[in-house]
């Protein structure tokens, strides 16, 4: 079947550190990969997003490179910001029918 | 811009009542999806719909139906709410572009 691991958190890093945020898929053909964003009260916004293998998505300074060989999409930044602290979930589209991971919350400290 | 409105930001409900979660979105599109989300868990479907009187069960649609009189409106109905219900309920619309749009989420408590 179709899903989706990602790292569990929480993660906590300083200003100005590097972020990466593993996520590993499982699927049955050819997904679409997706970064979504939750702040602190409120819905899912659209990160960034890869429709087939190789594609790098980007997006606010984040990006993520589509692996088919690895089975991989995980999200990097190389400078993350006190304003970046949120839960971050990946997630594969398949059919219109979405998978999500279970989210991993990044605290970023001044 | 994109709008996805849930009616309710908070709700706390009795075991046993009947809860209604209204969910309208502006952009005209045909699918859309109601999931919760709780700790450790992440979202889980529980019903989703791609036009209007259509409805699929999702991954959890167990103590849940839902109901699609008009394309803009996607209602959750929690027949008989119970404890275990108790979670944050999202909303989502998509088009042919794949990407869901996301409600500000309900928190509901049934106490």
């Amino acid at each position: 079947g179709n899903s989706v691991t990602q790292m569990e958190g929480p993660v906590t890093l300083s200003e100005e550190a590097f972020l990466t945020i593993n996520c590993t898929y499982t699927a049955t053909g050819y997904p679409s990969l997706f970064w979504y964003v939750q702040y602190p009260g409120e819905g899912l916004q659209l990160l960034l997003k890869a429709t087939k293998a190789d594609d790098k998505g980007s997006n606010k300074g984040f990006e993520a490179t589509y692996r088919k060989e690895t089975t991989s999409f995980h999200l990097e930044k190389g400078s993350v910001q006190v304003s970046d602290s949120a839960v971050y979930f990946c997630a594969l589209s398949f059919f219109n029918k979405f998978y999500f991971g279970s989210g991993t919350k990044l605290n970023v400290k001044p | 811009d994109v709008k996805v409105t849930q009616s309710s930001r908070y709700l706390v409900k009795r075991t046993g009542e009947k809860v209604f979660l209204e969910c309208v979105q502006d952009m005209d599109h045909e699918n859309m999806f109601w999931y919760r989300q709780d700790p450790g868990l992440g979202l889980r479907l529980i019903y989703f719909s791609y036009d209007v009187k259509m409805k699929e069960k999702g991954d959890i649609p167990e103590g849940y139906s839902v109901s699609r009189e008009k394309k803009e409106r996607f209602s959750l109905i929690l027949e008989s709410a119970s404890t275990n219900q108790t979670s944050m309920y999202l909303c989502a619309s998509s088009f042919q572009t794949n990407i869901q749009y996301f409600g500000a989420g309900t928190r509901l408590s049934v106490l």
